[in-house]
């Protein structure tokens, strides 16, 4: 069975500072990797996916690496906002279709 | 870009009432669709994947009687929680997959909070 873990569980930072998220995975015969994002009561945002021939993937100031050897995933966001606050989710895509989530991490961003 | 679209966002109803919840592609064909349940503080488990013209595959541990799906359409999967009790209670999300588009991200819905009293 696919496990998937998010460290950490929550981070709470200021303004402008530059942060790093972690995920990993238990089987590394994954397909894909994909970061969403999830606010209060809502759904998901789709931030980046990495296929599994990929080893990052950049929008604005996310970044996503893939390390399917070691079975980690990390998601660094550059210069944070308070309206970066939210929580990040880690999904490892195996076998195309199934979808295995982390726990996610809880980030508040302070102005 | 491709949008899923969930009803209700929220529901309220006493135990022993059937909820039927609707996933819809609006501007692409999903002959695959995924429900997925997610408990407070808990992250998303994968329920069961709605297939178009057949029958529902359903992971481990999900009663496929109390919880009926349909995918009548290319755009269209519906979850129905028949006689729903508290512990049912929970944020149900649907995601969609575009057909003949491989390796693509799946899509999800804005997700259903159900609420049994």
């Amino acid at each position: 069975k696919q496990e998937v873990t998010q460290i950490p569980a929550a981070l709470s930072v200021p303004e402008g500072e530059n942060l790093v998220l972690n995920c990993s995975f238990t089987d590394s015969a994954i397909y894909n990797l994909q970061w969403f994002r999830q606010d209060p009561g809502k759904g998901l945002t789709s931030l980046l996916l990495i296929q599994s021939s990929q080893r990052e993937q950049t929008s604005g100031r996310l970044n996503a690496s893939l390390d399917k050897s070691s079975g980690r995933s990390t998601l660094y966001i550059a210069a944070s906002q308070p309206g970066d606050s939210a929580t990040y989710l880690c999904a490892v895509i195996y076998n195309f279709n199934k979808f295995y989530f982390g726990s996610g991490t809880k980030l508040n961003v302070k102005p | 870009g491709a949008v899923v679209s969930q009803h209700p966002s929220r529901v309220i109803c006493k135990s022993g009432t059937s909820v039927k919840i609707e996933c819809r592609s609006l501007d692409f064909q999903a002959t695959t669709m995924f429900w997925y349940r997610q408990f407070p503080k808990q992250s998303l488990m994968l329920m069961a994947t709605s297939n178009e013209g057949s029958k529902a595959t359903y992971e481990q541990g999900v009663e496929k009687d109390k919880f009926l799906i349909n995918h009548a359409s290319l755009t269209l999967s519906t979850l129905t929680v028949t006689s729903a009790h508290p512990e049912d209670s929970s944020f149900y999300i649907c995601s969609a997959r575009q057909t003949e588009i491989s390796n693509q991200p799946q899509h999800f819905g804005d997700g259903t909070r159900l609420s049994i009293l």
